[in-house]
C-alpha cells in the first residue's frame, strides 16, 4: 500500500525557471493538498482540492498553479520559480474534512 | 477565521521526563482536534485526534484532552523517551463547506536527552 506518494524528493531550479510536483494517492482520497514548510513558519497551505476536477486558494498560493484531472492526482506547478519558494512540498490527502491526513514523504526544492 | 496558538519551541527534556506542549485554538463550528508528528527526514503523521469536547486522543503514551471551555488541547505524556525526539504539531479541522483545510500550528521541537 504505496499511500501518498510525491515526485520529485529534490530539485534544484533556477531563478524563472518552471517545474511541476506530483502527488499521487492510491486510497481513493477526494481530499487532497499542498503544503510548504519553512523554518519557524510550520506549515502553509498552497492550494487544495475537495475532489476531481476542483481546486481552491490556501494561504500561500501566489506563484503556483494546481491541477486534479484525475482523482488520484494533485498537481502543483510553479511557472516562474523564485528564490521565496526555496522550502519543503509536501502533499496530504483525507477521506473527508475531520478525518486524518495522510501526508507524502516531501519535496526538497531550492532555487537559486 | 480558524487558528491554532503552540508553545513556542525548542522544548529540550531528560530521559523518563514529564512532557507538555500547550495549544490553544479559535474556530467556528464543532471541529476536530489533531496531534501530528514529524520525525526527521519524514511527512508528518498522526499522533492522536479527538472529535468533540471532553474526548481524550491517546497513543504511544501521549494524550490529549479536548477542552471546549479553555479552548486548549495540550499534549501530555508521563515519561519520554529518546525515541519521542521529533517536531510535534497540533492542528484543527476545517468545519463545514468552504471550509475543508486543516490549521496548522507552527510546530514544537522537542529533543529528549538519554
Amino acid at each position: 500500500n504505496a499511500g501518498v506518494t510525491q515526485t520529485p524528493k529534490f530539485r534544484v531550479l533556477k531563478t524563472g525557471q518552471s517545474m511541476t510536483l506530483l502527488c499521487a494517492q492510491d486510497m481513493n482520497h477526494e481530499y487532497m493538498y499542498w503544503y510548504r514548510q519553512d523554518p519557524g513558519m510550520g506549515l502553509r497551505l498552497i492550494h487544495y482540492s475537495v475532489g476531481e476536477g476542483t481546486t481552491a486558494k490556501g494561504e500561500v498560493p501566489d506563484g503556483y498553479n494546481v491541477s486534479r484531472l484525475k482523482k488520484q492526482n494533485f498537481l502543483l506547478g510553479l511557472e516562474s520559480a523564485a528564490p521565496s519558494q526555496t522550502s519543503v512540498y509536501f502533499c496530504a490527502s483525507s477521506y473527508s474534512i475531520a478525518e486524518k491526513l495522510f501526508f507524502g514523504s516531501g519535496t526538497q526544492l531550492s532555487v537559486l | 477565521g480558524n487558528s491554532v496558538t503552540q508553545m513556542e519551541g525548542p522544548v529540550t527534556l531528560s530521559e523518563e521526563a514529564f512532557l507538555t506542549i500547550n495549544c490553544t485554538y479559535t474556530a467556528t463550528g464543532y471541529p476536530s482536534l489533531f496531534w501530528y508528528v514529524q520525525y526527521p527526514g519524514e511527512g508528518l503523521q498522526l499522533l492522536l485526534k479527538a472529535t468533540k469536547a471532553d474526548d481524550k486522543g491517546s497513543n504511544k503514551g501521549f494524550e490529549a484532552t479536548y477542552r471546549k471551555e479553555t479552548t486548549s488541547f495540550h499534549l501530555e505524556k508521563g515519561s519520554v523517551q529518546v525515541s519521542d525526539s521529533a517536531v510535534y504539531f497540533c492542528a484543527l479541522s476545517g468545519t463545514n463547506f468552504g471550509n475543508e483545510k486543516l490549521t496548522f500550528g507552527t510546530g514544537t521541537r522537542l529533543t529528549i536527552i538519554p
